[in-house]
């Protein structure tokens, strides 16, 4: 069975500061995939990235930065200096091999970034 | 623009009727999801379907139903048989019911029982 915990529920930054949001994941599967999406107040979820389970560079796009450890099975998503557009409850999700195509959510974690 | 669009956003159902919820997407995509989030929970899966005219139940199909008669549409039934209806609904789709497709989402349907 696949699992993906995101033990932080909620947190809460002054803009500007840098914040750490973790994910840690569950499954059997050689290869998997790793996903962040955001949802932001109107409820649409809005993809982020995806990484794949042979590929543990870190990536970075712009304010986002993304780490992966196989080793602690993490997938951790760090915003750098916060804004208050990045308000949001973010959700770190797992794919599986095949047989196990369904995407497993986290429970999400609900930023909030304060003036 | 190519996406995916829900309707209605917003829909009260009087107990013991059915409602149907719309989702249609110009992705050109073959699979389509639905899923539910109650407040403070992930995403829990509905129904999916991999291709016109064939659809699978997820972890939570009890008092649902679908259909998929054409490629861009996938409309969920919430039956009175739902004990508990009141939620968000998202409906979602991917290029194809393979490994590593991104899946991509609408931008939902909150459904309450009144």
């Amino acid at each position: 069975a696949q699992k993906v915990t995101q033990a932080q529920t909620e947190i809460s930054v002054v803009e500007k500061e840098d914040v750490t949001l973790d994910c840690v994941y569950e499954t059997r599967d050689t290869t998997y995939y790793l996903f962040w999406y955001k949802q932001p107040p109107s409820g649409e979820l809005v993809f982020l990235i995806r990484r794949n389970s042979f590929d543990e560079q870190n990536e970075i796009s712009g304010r986002y930065s993304w780490n992966f450890q196989k080793s602690t099975s993490s997938f951790n998503f760090t915003i750098t200096a916060s804004q208050v557009v990045d308000s949001a409850v973010y959700f770190c999700a797992l794919h599986g091999d095949f047989g196990n195509e369904k995407l497993t959510f986290g429970t999400g974690t609900r930023l909030t970034i304060i003036p | 623009d190519g996406g995916i669009t829900q309707s209605p956003k917003y829909l009260f159902r009087k107990e013991g009727q059915n409602v149907t919820l719309s989702c249609e997407q110009n992705l050109n995509h073959d699979a389509m999801y639905w899923y539910r989030q109650d407040p403070g929970q992930g995403l829990r899966l509905i129904y999916y379907s991999q291709i016109v005219n064939d659809f699978q139940k997820g972890d939570i199909a009890e008092g649902y139903s679908v259909s998929r008669e054409k490629k861009e549409s996938f409309p969920l039934t919430v039956t009175s048989a739902q004990k508990n209806p009141t939620a968000f609904y998202l409906c979602a789709s991917s290029r194809q019911l393979l490994p590593g497709n991104t899946i991509y989402f609408g931008e939902g349907s909150w459904l309450t029982v009144v």
